[in-house]
C-alpha cells in the first residue's frame, strides 16, 4: 500500500517565477492539506481540499493556490515567487477532516 | 500568543535514558492529539494518536494528555539513537490541525 507521495522531491526557482507541487494521497484517502515548513519550525496550514474544493485555508496570501482532481490527487500552485517562500512543503492525506493526517516526504523548494 | 508551544531543545540524552516532550497549547477546544516524529529533511512521521485526556501506550511511547491544564507530553522509554530526531506535537480543531515548532531529541550511545 502506497504512502502519501510528491513530486518533485526538490525545486530551484527565481524570484517571481511560478511552482506546481504535486501529491497523492494514501490509498483510501480523500482529503488532502498542504503545509508549509520552514527550517526550524513546525509546519503551518496553507490549504486543505475535499471533493475537489476548498474548505479550510490558513493564513497564506491569495499567491498560493490549489486543485484536487477527482482521483483526490492535488497540486500546489504558487505565483510570483519570494525568498521568502523557500520552505518544504508537505502534503498530508487523511480519510476524512478530522482524521489522522499522514504526511509525504516533502518538496524541498529553493527561491534564489 | 501561539496556538500551541513546545520547547525547541535540543535535548540530548545518554542511550537508555527516559526522554520526556511536552507541549502546551491555549484552545481548549482543541479535541484530537497527535505526535509526529521528524527526521532531518523528512515528512513528519505519525507516532501517536488521542482524544481523550490519561494516557496511551505504545510500545515505548506513552501519550499523555492532560485536557484541565491544557499540556500534553510524550514519554519515550529505554531511548535508542535511532530515536534521534524532531518531535513535533499537533492538535486538531474544526478540521484544522496545529503543530509546535518541534523539540529536537539527541540520544548518544
Amino acid at each position: 500500500d502506497a504512502g502519501v507521495t510528491q513530486s518533485p522531491t526538490h525545486l530551484i526557482k527565481t524570484r517571481g517565477q511560478q511552482v506546481t507541487l504535486r501529491c497523492s494521497p494514501k490509498s483510501g484517502h480523500d482529503t488532502v492539506s498542504w503545509y508549509q515548513q520552514a527550517l526550524g519550525q513546525g509546519p503551518q496550514f496553507i490549504f486543505q481540499y475535499y471533493e475537489e474544493e476548498e474548505r479550510q485555508r490558513g493564513n497564506f496570501p491569495d499567491r498560493f493556490s490549489g486543485h484536487q482532481f477527482p482521483n483526490y490527487s492535488s497540486e500546489l500552485n504558487v505565483n510570483a515567487l519570494l525568498l521568502g517562500d523557500s520552505a518544504l512543503y508537505l502534503c498530508a492525506s487523511s480519510g476524512g477532516a478530522a482524521d489522522t493526517q499522514y504526511f509525504g516526504p516533502g518538496t524541498r523548494l529553493t527561491v534564489l | 500568543q501561539k496556538e500551541v508551544e513546545q520547547d525547541p531543545g535540543p535535548l540530548s540524552v545518554p542511550e537508555g535514558a527516559i526522554v520526556s516532550l511536552n507541549c502546551t497549547y491555549s484552545n481548549s477546544a482543541f479535541q484530537y492529539f497527535m505526535w509526529y516524529r521528524q527526521y532531518s529533511r523528512k515528512g513528519p512521521e505519525l507516532l501517536m494518536y488521542t482524544y481523550s485526556s490519561g494516557n496511551k501506550e505504545d510500545g515505548r511511547f506513552t501519550a499523555q494528555v492532560d485536557k484541565s491544564s491544557k499540556y500534553i507530553s510524550l514519554f519515550i522509554r529505554d531511548s535508542q539513537p535511532s530515536d534521534s530526531a524532531t518531535y513535533l506535537c499537533a492538535m486538531a480543531h474544526n478540521d484544522k490541525f496545529y503543530f509546535g515548532s518541534g523539540t529536537k531529541l539527541n540520544v548518544k550511545p
